[in-house]
């Protein structure tokens, strides 16, 4: 595998069940970020971790819990969403903390709905 | 904070003619302006940036422009093809010591055969 996976692809779960997303790099880069997409809307910043520090947690509600245990893999712990939370959410990886800019390397993303 | 608009929101273009997406932006301090392309079901994925020391960028058949005085930045296909289908984003980071873009809504691009 090369790039960014994540898994599972897709994900439906009831408001009290607990699931988590994996995020996996295979590039090397000290940073990863999750972002959501909602359909019409711009992709909103979650978090984001560089060297395995969190930097970032852009005022996202406790039920979304991230967890980097190194600088290859990227996790997102759900507990008791709401539909609203229903959306894409996109893992991304850059080769530093993209201060200043730098191009993002995204995932495929993990399909979530929320019954 | 930074704020991202981005239009049209959707775009049909018969194969062969040009596509021009515009993007505006408030923050003035903003210097890195990247386009991402999303084809449907893949991961975004960038095309081509411009940093605000420079007024256009040119990638084959993809061309970008940045008017600072005007906050504006676009994007420019021409001879489009059925593969240019797809949902393209702009962004912009906020500063030099920033790390964090602030994307616009997205457009999707319909190219006709």
């Amino acid at each position: 595998e090369t790039g960014v996976t994540q898994t599972p692809r897709h994900l439906v779960m009831g408001m009290t069940n607990k699931k988590s997303l994996k995020c996996e790099q295979h590039l090397g880069h000290n940073a990863m970020y999750w972002y959501k997409q909602s359909a019409k809307k711009p992709l909103e910043l979650m978090f984001v971790y560089s060297l395995e520090e969190r930097v970032e947690n852009n005022s996202v509600p406790s039920r979304f819990s991230p967890e980097c245990p190194n600088s290859s893999h990227l996790f997102l712990h759900l507990h008791t969403l709401q539909p609203e939370d229903s959306a894409l959410y996109l893992c991304a990886s850059s080769q530093e903390l993209a201060v200043g800019g730098g191009e993002l390397f995204f995932g495929e993303g993990s399909r979530l709905t929320v019954l | 904070g930074e704020n991202v608009e981005q239009h049209p929101s959707t775009l049909s273009v018969q194969e062969g003619d040009s596509a021009v997406i515009k993007c505006t932006y408030s923050d003035s301090a903003s210097n890195y302006f990247p386009w991402y392309k999303q084809e449907l079901g893949k991961r975004p994925q960038l095309i081509i940036d411009i940093r605000s020391n420079v007024g256009e960028k040119k990638d084959q058949r993809i061309a970008v422009t940045l008017n600072k005085t005007a906050k504006h930045f676009s994007l420019h296909i021409t001879e489009t093809q059925p593969e240019d289908s797809a949902v393209y984003f702009c962004a912009a980071s906020p500063s030099a010591n920033d790390y964090k873009l602030s994307f616009g809504a997205g457009t999707t691009v319909t190219v006709r055969a």
